[in-house]
């Protein structure tokens, strides 16, 4: 069966400090894998998305950067964080089956504070 | 206009009752409805996953579709205290390579024992 990891699960930052978070995939092949942010008391909000290794799209113009150096490797990147970057951020994958039928699975979540 | 609305509620029910959740949307591209469940500090769990109007049913759980209206619903009867979390509806068109899902705010739902 198929499991998603993310780390950390907790991380409390400077403003002005770099960001690295990591999320990986086991069991399967070929992922399609995403990075959301969910704000406090908000929906999620999908930052970036990876069909395959070095293929990154980007859904918002923001402070961060996405990285797949591994087909089942998903790294969000920050230079240097703000304060509007605390949140729960997500991973998830999915796989795009016979006839389209395709939904995500998410990871355990890293929440971010931002200080 | 968001192209999803979901009542963040919160919603507060005593153990037994039956609960309805619900999501309009906007977007007639859309064509795959899913529910996430959301425990406290967790990552969301697919719920159930449905594609045409109607229902389809899953223990003590119904999912509603009414392409029509544009509007979704997610039913659950015989509530549990367990079942306190918040409730994200999603969807998606048909096309695109990523398969980006729209997800809508999450009602959060409490049950009262």
């Amino acid at each position: 069966s198929q499991t998603i990891h993310q780390w950390p699960a907790t991380l409390v930052q400077p403003v002005g400090s770099p960001l690295s978070l990591e999320c990986t995939v086991e069991g399967t092949s070929n992922p399609n894998l995403y990075w959301y942010r969910q704000a406090a008391g908000r929906g999620l909000q999908l930052l970036f998305y990876s069909v395959g290794i070095g293929q990154i799209s980007s859904e918002v113009p923001q402070n961060l950067s996405a990285s797949r150096p591994q087909d089942r490797q998903f790294i969000l990147s920050s230079k240097k964080l703000l304060l509007s970057d605390s949140g729960f951020y997500l991973c998830a994958w999915s796989l795009l089956t016979s006839g389209r039928r395709e939904t995500q699975y998410f990871g355990p979540g890293t929440r971010l504070l931002v200080l | 206009q968001k192209e999803v609305e979901q009542d963040p509620g919160p919603l507060s029910v005593p153990e037994g009752a039956i609960v309805s959740l619900n999501c309009t949307y906007s977007n007639s591209a859309f064509q795959y409805f899913m529910w996430y469940r959301q425990y406290s500090r967790k990552g969301p769990e697919l719920l159930m996953y449905t594609y045409s109007s109607g229902n389809k049913e899953d223990g003590r759980f119904t999912a509603q579709v009414d392409k029509s209206s544009k509007y979704i619903s997610l039913f659950i009867r015989d509530s549990q205290p367990s079942d306190s979390a918040t409730y994200l509806c999603a969807m998606k068109g048909a096309l695109g390579g990523a398969q980006k899902l729209v997800f809508g705010q999450g009602t959060r739902l409490t049950i009262n024992p």
